[in-house]
């Protein structure tokens, strides 16, 4: 089935550094995703993007956060600076439209130190 | 807004029985409910969905869900389990209304361990 790929699969930072989060979507898909997973708790959502904007987000997705998706390429999750509290797993999902399947990448976990 | 609880952290059969995996939602209208599978270090996979219509719904690999209105349930079953559908089960909604960004809402997840 489709895939999306997120790279890399695990990242150490240290804190106050910026760390970017990449996301190679499904080709033709219009709405992304990021959710947030810390360890043993529920996957939580951060943000959605369409059409070049945000469309909704969550009181996790702190001023730090920002995404984009800069001519098709690469949905991006920035966080700058980041926070020991910023330590999880990161899914990127994408879909076609708002009540389409969402397809998910495997997550890149985030460790900082 | 929105919540799901899957009440079971862990559960663990043997290759062959069957299996029923718990999901309760809790939603202002009525939402659209998803189970999903993921398997060690891959990505959350829909196994299926239901939005309207018969309450039994059929997904991928044998497996269906139920959707009860009156309980508020989404449960999974299958009626009978390999060895190779160990992996975490998540439930999930959203909303049905126009609002409708496509935001999931999720639960814990059900660790499946089958014995062989």
């Amino acid at each position: 089935g489709p895939k999306v790929l997120q790279i890399p699969s695990h990242q150490i930072i240290d804190m106050g550094q910026m760390v970017t989060l990449n996301c190679d979507p499904v080709s033709n898909h219009l709405y992304f995703y990021w959710y947030k997973q810390i360890l043993g708790q529920q996957m939580e959502f951060l943000v959605n993007f369409y059409n070049g904007k945000v469309m909704e987000k969550s009181k996790l997705f702190k001023d730090q956060f920002s995404v984009e998706r800069p001519d098709g390429s690469y949905f991006t999750l920035k966080i700058q600076p980041t926070a020991l509290e910023d330590s999880a797993v990161y899914f990127c999902a994408s879909s076609q439209g708002r009540q389409n399947t969402l397809y998910f990448g495997a997550g890149t976990r985030l460790s900082v130190l | 807004a929105q919540s799901v609880t899957q009440p079971d952290a862990r559960v663990t059969v043997s290759e062959g029985a069957s299996l029923q995996l718990r999901c309760k939602y809790s939603s202002s209208v009525t939402p659209y409910l998803f189970w999903y599978v993921q398997y060690p270090r891959q990505g959350l996979q829909l196994l299926l969905k239901y939005y309207s219509g018969d309450p039994v719904v059929q997904g991928v690999n044998g497996f269906e869900a139920e959707f009860s209105k009156s309980n508020s349930s989404f449960h999974l079953r299958k009626a009978s389990v390999h060895w190779s559908d160990s992996a975490v089960y998540f439930c999930a909604v959203s909303i049905s209304t126009g609002a409708n960004t496509g935001k999931l809402t999720f639960g814990h997840g059900t660790i499946l361990r089958v014995h062989p």
